[in-house]
């Protein structure tokens, strides 16, 4: 069985400082992996995601993560934290076989302070 | 523009009162799923459907229906029999092929009084 967990519910940064979000996944296959951010009342928008091939993937918005199959990790990182990061972000993981159920992680709130 | 739409943005009911919310899409996808969100518990699987006229219970399923008769549409039906019906709902589609991310819909937040 595949599950995601994101350490942080809520995370606090400054203004241009790094901005880390954490995901770890347990899936017995190769994983599919996904980041995604929603804003307040809205529905969710992919930033990145890991397939197949290069560990370091960039996405929108100056986000990037890298997937650590030894650590089984994929966390999300941002050099320098903007007030409009601020919003509730995803991690999920799929996998090849089955009809390719997503799990979701809880959500880790970024708050972004001035 | 291609998309998902979901309607109404907001919606509320009376308990007891079954009631549907919609979701078109225009993206050519063949799978379509839908998920309720809670505080701090992420996204549940209510539903989701591979195919036209096919669907299958995700994990949260009871209390809820569903219909798939238009590549287009998946409508989600809140039954009375739901207990907690009051949450943030949301639909997503996905080209069914292998790594593809999910498209999701701008949700409906509903309040059962």
């Amino acid at each position: 069985a595949q599950s995601v967990t994101q350490l942080g519910s809520h995370v606090s940064v400054s203004e241009g400082a790094l901005v880390l979000l954490r995901c770890n996944y347990s899936s017995s296959v190769p994983p599919y992996l996904f980041w995604y951010v929603q804003y307040p009342n809205q529905g969710l928008q992919l930033l990145l995601k890991y397939t197949t091939g290069a560990t370091l993937v960039k996405g929108i918005n100056g986000f990037e993560a890298e997937f650590k199959k030894s650590e089984t990790s994929f966390h999300l990182t941002k050099p320098s934290a903007h007030m409009s990061d601020a919003a509730e972000y995803f991690c999920a993981v799929s996998y090849s076989g089955g009809y390719q159920k997503v799990t979701f992680g809880t959500g880790t709130k970024l708050q972004v302070i001035p | 523009d291609g998309g998902i739409t979901q309607s109404p943005k907001y919606l509320f009911r009376k308990e007891g009162q079954n009631v549907t919310l919609s979701c078109e899409q225009n993206l050519n996808h063949d799978a379509m799923y839908w998920y309720r969100q809670d505080p701090g518990q992420g996204l549940r699987l209510i539903y989701y459907s591979q195919i036209v006229n096919d669907f299958q219970k995700g994990d949260i399923a009871e209390g809820y229906s569903v219909s798939r008769e238009k590549k287009e549409s998946f409508p989600l039906t809140v039954t009375s029999a739901q207990k907690n019906p009051t949450a943030f709902y949301l639909c997503a589609s996905r080209e069914d092929r292998l790594g593809n991310e999910q498209f999701f819909g701008p949700g409906t937040r509903l309040t059962v009084l």
